[in-house]
């Protein structure tokens, strides 16, 4: 059974780099059908989607973020990953790492939506 | 960008009754919606997709319709378990996968 695991550094300085790791088990990172992504949830707040990545390394951004936040991944360690230079208090946040479905025939009915989850990590920016 | 509009904000129901909660785009998404389960401390789980179908698992009492710009999930008879948050969510703009800000379904 497929399982993504987050982790992270849990606190980061304010202007640090903040960087997040997530586990992929239980099922290939490089299949054809999913694309690997990353969310945030703020304290208080809704969902928020920053991107995703496909293993060819095709990336896909929210073009609110772009520019912000940068996503990679590493097929031979079954892991996908999160960078974010120059963190604020405004990044304390869950970072959830996910898959999504790609819209590709014989394929999930689930095609952009969030099918499986990470338990989440928390990431509080503080000096 | 297509906006989602959840109402309300938060639900007040005793186990047993029936939840009607509420997702409005800015513009028609057609059926491209899904809704979210999201208990304390957890992540969120998917629970309807295409706008009016169950995801794997997802018990018989949750039912969803809607199509355009108006969604409805509800829940026939609320469960103990039940009490949470729940979102939706449209695919219409990828890579851009955008949430509503959620309702709260808490115990009266």
């Amino acid at each position: 059974q497929l399982q993504l695991q987050e982790s992270g550094p849990g606190l980061v300085k304010p202007s640090e780099t903040l960087s997040l790791t997530c586990v992929v088990s239980g099922a290939s990172i490089r299949s054809d059908y999913y694309y690997w992504g990353w969310l945030r949830q703020r304290p208080g707040k809704g969902l928020e989607w920053i991107a995703a990545i496909f293993y060819s390394t095709s990336t896909y951004y929210n073009p609110s973020l772009k520019g912000l936040f940068s996503i990679s991944i590493d097929t031979s360690k079954s892991q996908f990953y999160l960078k974010l230079k120059s963190a604020t208090a405004a990044d304390t946040a869950v970072y959830y790492c996910a898959r999504v479905p790609r819209p590709l025939s014989g394929s999930s009915n689930y095609y952009y939506y969030v099918d499986v989850w990470g338990k989440g990590t928390t990431v509080t920016v503080s000096s | 960008e297509i906006v989602l509009t959840q109402t309300p904000a938060t639900l007040s129901l005793s186990p047993g009754e029936r939840a009607t909660l509420s997702c409005r785009a800015s513009q028609s998404v057609t059926t491209n919606l899904a809704w979210y389960q999201q208990k304390p401390g957890q992540a969120p789980r998917l629970l309807i997709y295409d706008a009016s179908n169950r995801a794997t698992g997802i018990p018989a009492r949750f039912s969803a319709s809607g199509s355009g710009t108006d969604f409805t999930l509800t829940i026939s008879s609320l469960e103990p378990e039940d009490f949470a948050l729940y979102y939706c969510q449209h695919r219409s703009n990828w890579p851009l996968l955008t949430f509503g800000g959620g309702t709260k379904v808490e115990v009266k």
